[in-house]
C-alpha cells in the first residue's frame, strides 16, 4: 500500500529565504507526482506535476525534483516572498486513474 | 465563476441525520473525486467517478455513498452521520490524460 510521507509538519522562515519541502513514498511504482499548494478556507491549487519519466519541472520560483529509486521528491521554493505562507501538499499518482494519495502537508510561514 | 463549485460551504448537523454534499463543474471533465481532509491526515479518497454511469469506492467509503446525475453534477451522501466524519470535503474533477486534479473550495462539515 502506497504511503506518502512529508517532512516537516510546519516551517517558518524568514522573507527570502530559499527553502526545500521533502516528500518521501514508499511504493516507487507510480504514475505521476503533484504538488499542491492549499490556502485557507480555499480548495487545493495545482503547482508542479511530474510524470514518472521526469526528474523535475520547473514554475517561476518553484522546482520539484523527482528520484523513483529512491522514493523522494523535494519542493524548492527560491526567494520565498509572505505570499507563500501556506500548506504545501504532495500526492502520488499510482496508475492513469487519477487516485492520489496524499501526504500530510507541509505549513510554510513566511515572515516578513 | 469558479470552474468547481460546492454546496453548502459549511454544514452542521447531529448524528443520525442524512446529509448530502453537492459538487458542480463547468470544465466539462468526466472523471470527479470526493475527498475527505482531517487535520495532520491528508486528504482521503471517498468516492471516484469516470462517468455517468461508472463510480467506484476510495479508501474511505464506509458511511458515504455517491450519485452522479449528470457529467458536471456530482453529490456526496451522509446516510446517518456520526460525529467522526466531522472533516473537510473536497469535490476534484481532471479529464483523462491530463493529471492535473482541479479542486473546489470545500465544505466544512461539523456533526454533532
Amino acid at each position: 500500500k502506497q504511503e506518502v510521507t512529508q517532512i516537516p509538519a510546519a516551517l517558518s522562515v524568514p522573507e527570502g529565504e530559499n527553502l526545500v519541502l521533502n516528500c518521501s513514498f514508499t511504493d516507487s511504482a507510480i504514475y505521476n507526482l503533484q504538488w499542491f499548494r492549499q490556502d485557507p478556507g480555499k480548495g487545493l491549487t495545482s503547482l508542479l506535476l511530474i510524470q514518472s519519466s521526469q526528474r523535475e519541472q520547473t514554475s517561476g520560483r518553484l522546482n520539484a525534483s523527482l528520484d523513483k529509486s529512491s522514493g523522494r521528491s523535494t519542493l524548492y521554493i527560491a526567494a520565498s516572498q509572505p505570499g507563500d505562507s501556506a500548506t504545501y501538499l504532495c500526492a502520488v499518482c499510482s496508475g492513469n486513474t487519477g487516485k492520489l494519495i496524499f501526504g500530510q502537508g507541509t505549513t510554510l510561514q513566511v515572515k516578513p | 465563476d469558479a470552474d468547481v463549485t460546492q454546496t453548502p460551504r459549511n454544514r452542521i448537523t447531529k448524528t443520525g441525520k442524512r446529509i448530502m454534499l453537492e459538487c458542480s463543474q463547468t470544465k466539462g471533465h468526466d472523471r470527479m473525486y470526493w475527498y475527505r481532509q482531517d487535520p495532520g491526515l491528508g486528504l482521503r479518497l471517498i468516492y471516484y467517478s469516470f462517468d455517468v454511469k461508472d463510480i467506484n469506492k476510495g479508501e474511505i467509503s464506509d458511511g458515504y455513498s455517491v450519485s452522479r446525475q449528470a457529467q458536471a453534477k456530482f453529490s456526496l451522501s451522509l446516510e446517518s452521520a456520526i460525529p467522526n466524519q466531522t472533516a473537510l470535503y473536497f469535490c476534484a474533477t481532471s479529464a483523462p490524460g491530463q493529471e492535473t486534479q482541479y479542486f473546489g473550495p470545500g465544505t466544512r462539515l461539523l456533526v454533532l
